[in-house]
């Protein structure tokens, strides 16, 4: 199946700090999501793209959707304690077809933040 | 709104057994699906609906059943549970489309022995 490679894998950082992650595929993708699982609960929508080159924010964070439609990253700026969590992004694949695609996921980048 | 319930959200069974867990959505969304996650796997597409009546497979639907009899609703049947089906499961729903903004379920999670 379709593979969306996100990285890095897990985050250890210092309240305060800024932290990027990224995603990126050798498929095409229409749209781009970022979710937040917190423990014990589904995902979270924080940010959707959909367009190549769309730079988005939402507070303290900000993605882009990348202008080869193939990549996407996430920004959190001065990083606090309740943005520990898994962040996911998503891509819906381009059809050749029409009509709307499944969702990809990537496998999850856990951040924890140190007070 | 409710938004989108799962129920139950804990399960143990024993190999063989079978079960349905169960979704729900009070939006009027078209769109609904069921993925599992598992350590280090990230959310995988078991199945999902595009609306009442039809149903499609999505990347791992071996060893489930899902049917759409009417929009709000979208039931998750496992046969003859196996180990390699203990996982967290998550329903989804959107307005239209998979790539529109899926909202999520707390989640089910099923322990398999």
């Amino acid at each position: 199946g379709q593979q969306l490679n996100q990285s890095p894998q897990s985050m250890f950082i210092q309240e305060g700090e800024d932290v990027s992650m990224n995603c990126t595929s050798s498929s095409i993708f229409n749209t781009w999501l970022w979710y937040k699982q917190d423990p014990g609960e589904g995902p979270v929508l924080l940010i959707a793209l959909y367009k190549a080159g769309e730079l988005t924010s939402n507070g303290r964070l900000t993605a882009q959707f990348g202008i080869t439609r193939k990549d996407s990253f996430l920004n959190i700026s001065a990083s606090i304690p309740s943005d520990v969590g898994i962040y996911f992004c998503a891509g819906q694949l381009v059809s050749p077809q029409g009509g709307s695609e499944k969702l990809v996921f990537g496998k999850g980048t856990k951040l924890t933040v140190n007070p | 709104n409710a938004g989108v319930t799962q129920t139950p959200k804990f399960q143990v069974l024993k190999t063989g057994q079978s079960m349905t867990l169960q979704c729900a959505q009070d939006m009027n969304h078209e769109y609904m699906s069921w993925y599992r996650q598992d350590p280090g796997m990230g959310l995988r597409l078991i199945h999902y609906s595009v609306g009442a009546g039809i149903t499609d497979q999505g990347e791992v639907p071996n060893g489930y059943n899902v049917s759409r009899s009417t929009t709000e609703d979208f039931p998750l049947r496992l046969l003859s549970a196996a180990p390699s089906q203990t996982s967290v499961y998550f329903c989804a729903s959107s307005y239209s489309g998979g790539g529109n903004e899926q909202f999520f379920g707390p989640g089910t999670r099923l322990t398999v022995l």
